[in-house]
């Protein structure tokens, strides 16, 4: 099992581009969540899914999307990028079959806007 | 929404003497509580976790205490080695949301002195 694999591992962007962060797990798990954590900070939610067709928004969802079209993938858009932006992004997953179990995080994706 | 504070933000200790970092949450709500280990420019790694009807976990070196009614929860490493260095979250889940969303503290950054 490779467990959360997340790409590309690295990016850098120009203010008012585009782009998608890939998030795909090979677990099994029906629930799903990006994170975005800033230097010395912890981790904020931003979007989640308890399964495929399913999202909704975590703490800091303005200036991102996503979709959940299978139980492997789970993307992250970010429409017109700005540098609050600049952030390292954590995928994560976890089963639930009506109670909390641990969650599992990819490598993370660090995205500079300049 | 539930939030945690952590404390402290910087640890310094000398090789095999112990650790204590503290977190309190805010939602009376939040019934998991996990810890989670991150190095620099890696995943978080969850290192112990508690459940709100236990008040104390043990996993060789490292304990974690909870005290439901201060809203508090603590991490214990003992007999502390140099490869304990890096930094620790603690997150709390208000399992209400049906997702077990995570709500990060802020981290404490451990270092242990050889």
């Amino acid at each position: 099992n490779a467990g959360v694999t997340q790409t590309p591992k690295f990016r850098i962007l120009k203010i008012g581009q585009s782009m998608t962060l890939q998030c795909a797990q090979d677990m099994n798990h029906n629930y799903m969540y990006w994170y975005r954590q800033d230097p010395g900070m912890g981790l904020k939610l931003i979007y989640y899914s308890v399964g495929a067709g399913i999202t909704d928004k975590g703490e800091v969802p303005n200036g991102y999307n996503v979709s959940r079209s299978t139980t492997e993938d789970f993307p992250l858009r970010l429409e017109l990028a700005a540098p609050s932006q600049t952030s390292v992004y954590f995928c994560a997953s976890s089963y639930s079959q009506g109670s909390v179990s641990p969650q599992h995080f990819g490598d993370g994706t660090r995205l500079s806007i300049l | 929404g539930e939030n945690v504070e952590q404390h402290p933000s910087t640890l310094s200790v000398q090789e095999g003497d112990s650790a204590v970092i503290k977190c309190t949450y805010s939602d009376s709500a939040s019934n998991y509580f996990p810890w989670y280990k991150q190095e620099l420019g890696k995943r978080p790694q969850l290192i112990i976790d508690i459940r709100s009807n236990v008040g104390e976990k043990k996993d060789q070196r490292i304990a974690v205490t909870l005290n439901k009614t201060a809203k508090h929860f603590s991490l214990h490493i003992t007999e502390t080695q140099p490869e304990d260095s890096a930094v620790y979250f603690c997150a709390a889940s208000p399992f209400k949301t049906g997702a077990n969303n995570l709500f990060f503290g802020t981290g404490t950054r451990l270092t242990v002195i050889p």
